[in-house]
């Protein structure tokens, strides 16, 4: 495997369900990120992990928790979603925080009931 | 309004075709990303410019720091262009800040 890969590609979920989201990145960077991807919007950046730490946090409500055990792997636990949660979400990852490009995942696309 | 501008919104083209996609920023920039997304999702890093002009194949990306803009170019069109292209840029402070995409349709 190589680049960025993440599971499952398709989630549907009702709004009582708990489940994750995982990304995980084989090249060696050291900070990661997920995006979120609505119809018709910008791509929405949520958090930043950067080392390991959460450096930021972009007023996502606190039913999206994420997880980054160790600089290749990151999650994302979804908890009581709401319908308007329905996206795609983006996971990227690089090798310093904020100054080089960024590579994506292919995404979660998410649907919930 | 928001920060980044794309334009057009949708365009559809005839496969040989010259294409054009222009991003309009008005924060200050660091540098200046396009990105390809493929239906399905995955995106893909095409470009990322600070100032002039790159190219890669048939894709040229430019940009004017003066008069914040940027345009992607595509020569000789092909169906498997067909995608939408983000624009994205990023911020004095490190931050990227994305345009909605153009979505792209390359007709045989």
């Amino acid at each position: 495997e190589t680049g960025v890969t993440q599971t499952p590609r398709h989630l549907v979920m009702g709004m009582t369900n708990k489940k994750s989201l995982k990304c995980e990145q084989h090249l060696g960077h050291n900070a990661m990120y997920w995006y979120k991807q609505s119809a018709k919007k910008p791509l929405e950046l949520m958090f930043v992990y950067s080392l390991e730490e959460r450096v930021e946090n972009n007023s996502v409500p606190s039913r999206f928790s994420p997880e980054c055990p160790n600089s290749s792997h990151l999650f994302l636990h979804l908890h009581t979603l709401q319908p308007e949660d329905s996206a795609l979400y983006l996971c990227a990852s690089s090798q310093m925080l904020a100054l080089h490009e960024q590579f994506f995942g292919p995404g979660t696309r998410l649907t919930v009931l | 309004k928001n920060e980044v501008e794309q334009s057009p919104q949708n365009l559809t083209a005839q496969e040989g075709e010259f294409i054009t996609i222009n991003c309009s920023y008005s924060v200050g920039i660091s540098a200046l990303h396009w990105l390809q997304q493929h239906p399905g999702g995955g995106i893909v890093s095409l470009f990322m410019l600070s100032s002039g002009k790159k190219k890669h194949g048939r894709l040229i990306a430019t940009i004017n720091i003066q008069e914040k803009h940027s345009s992607l170019h595509i020569t000789a069109s092909h169906p498997r262009d067909s995608a939408v292209y983000i624009c994205a840029v990023r911020g004095s402070q490190g931050n990227l800040i994305f345009g909605k995409g153009t979505k792209l349709s390359v007709k045989p």
